[in-house]
């Protein structure tokens, strides 16, 4: 079945660690993006690709890296930069262009 | 700067009412509002509006946007439990850098 794989659901990070949430999608969506998602709080925008080896920044990239050296992949890196990284993140595709974006299931990352 | 404003922030009814979700944005090169719920992880998307007053119905969810006032508002009729979740609005921009830029949400809780 075509659709956005996250993994793993649940990732715990220890002070000073870099993690990286990974995203995988086989609707041969061109565009990907990664959002955070906090109690009481929307969705915020941390980085985006329309492309292939092109990404851009969002609204709150400081700490955050990514690559999209893959069509299907945008895994997300969480680095030690991130002051405050325990949130929900999603991930979606959408075709380039299109509005209607399409989500994964979500990462819960917890800092111990 | 851009931003998607939802109200209320929250919501509690009992099954069989009907609900009426806000969302106002303000966003450059405005293409179209999409609304998607949000039950337990991955949003799923419910309507995308383009044209101003036309009205988009999906059973008992009804949605219609307003460019004059920069609005969108959602309609919920007879609610059911299952109506409990997040509901999220978000606004899509495009020209150079396509992206969806959405609201904080509101969180309904159907009582039965």
């Amino acid at each position: 079945d075509g659709g956005i794989t996250q993994s793993p659901k649940y990732l715990f990070r220890k002070e000073g660690q870099n993690v990286t949430l990974s995203c995988e999608q086989n609707l041969n969506h061109d565009a990907m993006y990664w959002y955070r998602q906090d109690p009481g709080q929307g969705l915020r925008l941390i980085y985006y690709s329309q492309i292939v080896n092109d990404f851009q920044k969002g609204d709150i990239a400081e700490g955050y890296s990514v690559s999209r050296e893959k069509k299907e992949s945008f895994p997300l890196t969480v680095t030690s930069a991130q002051k405050n990284p325990t949130a929900f993140y999603l991930c979606a595709s959408s075709i380039s262009g299109r509005e209607e974006a399409f989500f994964g299931q979500g990462t819960r990352l917890t800092v111990v | 700067e851009d931003k998607v404003v939802q109200s209320p922030l929250s919501l509690v009814v009992h099954e069989g009412d009907t609900v009426t979700l806000n969302c106002s944005y303000e966003v450059t090169n405005f293409r179209s509002l999409l609304w998607y719920k949000q039950e337990k992880k991955a949003p799923t998307f419910l309507f995308m509006l383009t044209s101003s007053g036309i009205e988009k119905k999906s059973g008992r969810l009804s949605s219609i946007l307003d460019k004059k006032e920069l609005s969108s508002i959602l309609n919920i009729t007879a609610t059911q439990t299952g109506d409990s979740a997040i509901y999220l609005c978000a606004a899509y921009y495009g020209g150079a850098t396509n992206k969806l830029i959405f609201g904080t949400g509101t969180l309904l809780a159907v009582q039965p």
